[in-house]
């Protein structure tokens, strides 16, 4: 089955500063990446997708980027703020309607 | 629409007692999760229904857990006998189906088995 992995486990980042998290994942046929942003006590939340047929996409301050060959993917932060602070989950599945296997997470500091 | 509602937000038992968790998922989604967060697992699977059917209870760990989705509109979970190792918190988690992607996570039920 799908695996993914997610690096760093902690980032922090001085506020203003950009951020990037990297994940990897095993199975080929995964076509469909979200990512999700948990603050403290509330469940994951979706803030950017991407499909296998796109290698970037960008939303605001959001982009995500995706190499299939290598089968990379990651999120990056432009202009952190405080409000960014909380823990990112990349994720896998094979098609939109199928399982999302999820990374282990990262907790993101924004530093003042 | 109030979100994916969960219940209990948290529950201390003891070992060997019967736990059961509830979900009420957004009106109008027909897939369901339940996923279980650890520090050191992260985030797991652990069933799936489509349209009240579980597709996919591969995640579930062991017979002392089951699933159930009686109707659109309601699913359990439930551990018997609990462990301390079943210590966590679960989400639930709906969406609209094939070709939506996202899903709509509940705050979660943080148990602790003692």
């Amino acid at each position: 089955g799908e695996n993914v992995e997610q690096h760093p486990s902690t980032l922090s980042v001085q506020e203003g500063d950009s951020a990037v998290i990297k994940c990897t994942y095993s199975d080929s046929a995964s076509n469909y990446f979200p990512w999700y942003k948990q603050e403290l006590g509330k469940g994951p939340q979706l803030i950017i997708d991407i499909r296998s047929n796109v290698g970037e996409k960008k939303d605001q301050r959001i982009a995500v980027t995706l190499n299939k060959t290598a089968k990379h993917f990651s999120l990056h932060i432009t202009e952190t703020q405080p409000e960014d602070s909380a823990v990112y989950f990349c994720a896998a599945s094979r098609n939109r309607d199928d399982k999302i296997i999820f990374g282990k997470g990262t907790r993101l500091h924004i530093l003042p | 629409d109030a979100g994916v509602i969960q219940s209990p937000r948290h529950e201390v038992t003891e070992m060997g007692q019967e736990v059961t968790l509830r979900c009420k998922p957004i009106s109008g989604h027909n897939s369901l999760f339940w996923y279980r967060q650890t520090m050191m697992r992260g985030l797991e699977l652990l069933i799936y229904f489509n349209n009240n059917v579980p597709i996919d209870d591969s995640g579930m760990p062991e017979d002392r857990f089951s699933a159930k989705m009686p109707n659109a509109s309601f699913s359990t979970l439930k551990i018997q006998p609990s462990e301390p190792r079943d210590s966590a918190v679960y989400f639930c988690a709906s969406s609209f189906g094939p070709n939506t992607g996202e899903l709509f996570f509940g705050e979660g039920s943080r148990l602790t088995v003692l």
